[in-house]
């Protein structure tokens, strides 16, 4: 079954400890993307890449690092969390023509 | 710079009823695309449909139905008959294609549907 796959679900952590939300497809999609969705904003891009070795920031990259090391995994890396990093993130990813986006199940991120 | 609005923050019909959940998008890209996503309690975004700037032609998909009109930058979503599975959140999003665009999304602030017994 093509999908993204996003984890995990759920995760609650503290203020500072370093996590990693992954983010693998199996569409051998060239483009993937972060998103986070807050209520009253919306959904924001965080980072995207086009494709291997090739990534860049979207409208709200500051706190967050990413890597895409092989095509198909695309990590979000929080090297220091802070609770306004407090949201539901989601991946996403397309071909290449970017006209199709598959969206990953999200991950609820507490930071306390 | 791009935009996309869904004008209706809440609605609230009874079962069986019929809703159009509005959007009108913004953009100066001469070839674009247009998608509806659901999201629902759960919270997941599920694809509806996408539909290229190209194409004007309504289209149906069983109980959904969608409206494009170009001259009036809008990309409307109806459903028949409603479901009480219908209640989620409805995304309107944008995206532009070609050289220079990055591929991002951009999303209206969302409709949320309740539909009720």
């Amino acid at each position: 079954e093509a999908q993204v796959t996003q984890n995990p679900r759920y995760l609650i952590t503290v203020t500072g400890k370093k996590l990693t939300v992954t983010c693998s497809q199996n569409m051998n999609h060239e483009y993937m993307s972060w998103y986070r969705q807050d209520p009253g904003l919306g959904l924001r891009q965080i980072y995207y890449s086009m494709n291997v070795e090739v990534t860049d920031k979207g409208d709200v990259p500051e706190g967050y690092k990413v890597s895409r090391k092989e095509k198909r995994n695309f990590p979000l890396i929080l090297e220091s969390p802070s609770p306004n990093q407090t949201s539901l993130y989601f991946c996403a990813s397309s071909p290449q023509d970017r006209v199709g986006y598959t969206f990953g199940s999200g991950t609820r991120l507490t930071v306390v | 710079a791009q935009k996309v609005t869904q004008a209706q923050t809440e609605i609230s019909v009874v079962e069986k009823e019929d809703v159009t959940l509005d959007c009108v998008y913004e953009t100066r890209d001469t070839t674009y695309y247009l998608f509806w996503y659901k999201q629902p309690p759960s919270g997941e975004l599920v694809f509806l449909i996408r539909r290229n700037s190209f194409d004007e032609q309504n289209e149906i998909s069983g109980r959904y139905s969608w409206n494009f009109q170009k001259s009036t930058s809008s990309f409307n979503f109806t459903i028949t008959a409603s479901q009480v599975v219908d209640s989620a959140v409805y995304f309107c999003a944008l995206s532009g294609v070609g050289s220079g665009n990055t591929g991002k999304l951009i999303f209206g602030q969302g409709t949320t549907l309740q539909v009720k017994p």
